[in-house]
């Protein structure tokens, strides 16, 4: 059974750059979170895909956009970065099914640095 | 507006000891409580969660208190083991079968051999 990955792992950008990020689910999970973790801060909601549409936002601006795909995969999209946008980024994904809590399963992260 | 709060940011433990972690909410809409640990250069693991229909949860050497009119929780550990340094976030959901967990900012637990 796969875990969660991401990539890239680090990268750096400029201030008003375009980003994107992926992520490939666990195995057998249909439901994909992202999350930013800023320095000292914990993991903050950004939005949520169910059957390749949003399904939940948090507190982000339009700029932050996401993709779903059919076999799972994600991809986290910011435009014009701010320096703010500086952050670990984590994919959560899990199986959404009837009954209980869905537990996520996160991945390592992208580190983002905007200059 | 932080809905929920570790207050404390670390925590040192001797080896074979209890580790209490604390975690305060302040939404009493909050139905379900986990604690993910979070290793350097990896992402947070699922430990252990409790309903709020509940007010004790056991895993093991894990367990997690809930106290609903303090909106309080809190997570022991005995006994404490080197392999459980780690930084403990404290998440609470807010509805039934949505993804969104609100986090609090992490306390690292340090055991002492």
């Amino acid at each position: 059974e796969t875990g969660v990955t991401q990539s890239p792992t680090h990268l750096i950008k400029t201030r008003g750059q375009q980003v994107t990020l992926r992520c490939s689910s666990q195995s057998g999970h249909n439901t994909v979170s992202w999350y930013q973790q800023a320095l000292g801060q914990g993991p903050q909601f950004i939005f949520q895909y169910y059957r390749e549409e949003e399904n939940g936002r948090g507190n982000f601006p339009p700029r932050f956009s996401g993709l779903q795909f059919p076999n799972y995969s994600s991809e986290l999209n910011v435009n014009a970065l701010e320096l703010d946008d500086s952050a670990l980024y984590l994919c959560a994904s899990s199986r959404q099914g009837p009954s209980g809590a869905n537990v996520l399963t996160f991945g390592a992260g992208s580190r983002l640095t905007v200059l | 507006d932080q809905q929920v709060k570790q207050n404390s940011p670390s925590l040192s433990v001797q080896e074979g000891r209890i580790s209490i972690l604390n975690c305060d909410y302040t939404n009493s809409m909050f139905d379900y409580f986990l604690w993910y640990k979070k290793y350097p250069a990896e992402g947070p693991t699922f430990l252990i969660s409790i309903s709020s229909i509940k007010d004790k949860n056991e895993d093991g050497r894990f367990t997690v208190f809930l106290n609903k009119s303090a909106k309080h929780l809190s997570l022991h550990i005995v006994p404490s083991q080197p392999g459980d340094s780690a930084v403990y976030f404290c998440a609470a959901r807010l509805d039934f079968g949505n993804e969104k967990l609100t986090f609090g900012t992490g306390t690292r637990l340090t055991i002492i051999p």
